[in-house]
């Protein structure tokens, strides 16, 4: 049982390079999560997906795509990378969305853009 | 505009003494915080939470305390181990957006 995995760990893009972040969780959750931690700032809901086939915005999404391609898997895009996304992100997932639950996070990908 | 802050950004405490971090929220609507504790280079991990229809939460060294007119919580932890040392997050969701906020984090450092 791996729980959440993300890949990959760490990237390095040029300015206006796309790339997609890879996220998948084997608990049988029906939510998934994608955040951003920058210093100083806490971690930022960028879009979540109460269930296969749905997706909404969070609090930064703008610049990114995601696809919940199944029930385990949660795809975050970056279509022109942009310094400015320079950050970690990470990927979550809780059983539903609801009050009090428990969001269970993955490892993490470093994304640097130069 | 930052709705849960964690306005100390480092605490250093000695072992077995305890550690106290505090967060303040500004959303009245919030009735759900939870502490999230995270090592470098890994996730986040859930570690304790409260409903805003409790003041306090105990779990073994960890204890959550919610003073809902102060708009305030603090996460003791007592007995605090080197192994506690790690950033903790302070997040809050309101009830009907199922979404949470996260506080900037404060840096425990636990030393012998």
């Amino acid at each position: 049982n791996a729980g959440v995995t993300q890949t990959p760990k760490f990237q390095v893009l040029k300015t206006g390079q796309s790339m997609t972040l890879q996220c998948a969780q084997d608990m049988n959750h029906n939510s998934m999560y994608w955040y951003r931690q920058d210093p100083g700032m806490g971690l930022r809901l960028i879009y979540y997906s109460a269930s296969e086939g749905t997706t909404d915005k969070g609090e930064v999404p703008n610049g990114y795509n995601v696809s919940r391609l199944n029930k385990r898997e949660f795809s975050l895009r970056l279509e022109s990378a942009a310094p400015s996304q320079t950050s970690v992100y990470f990927c979550a997932s809780s059983i539903t969305l609801g009050l009090g639950e428990t969001q269970y996070f993955g490892p993490g990908t470093r994304l640097l853009v130069l | 505009d930052q709705q849960v802050k964690q306005n100390s950004p480092s605490l250093s405490v000695q072992e077995g003494r305890i550690s106290i971090l505090n967060c303040d929220y500004t959303n009245s609507m919030f009735d759900y915080f939870l502490w999230y504790k995270k090592y470098p280079a890994e996730g986040p991990t859930f570690l304790i939470s409260i409903s805003s229809i409790k003041d306090k939460n105990e779990d073994g060294r960890f204890t959550v305390f919610l003073n809902k007119s102060a708009k305030h919580l603090s996460l003791h932890i007592v007995p605090s181990q080197p192994g506690d040392s790690a950033v903790y997050f302070c997040a809050a969701s309101e009830g009907n957006t199922d979404k949470l906020i996260f506080g900037t984090g404060t840096r425990l450092q636990v030393f012998p």
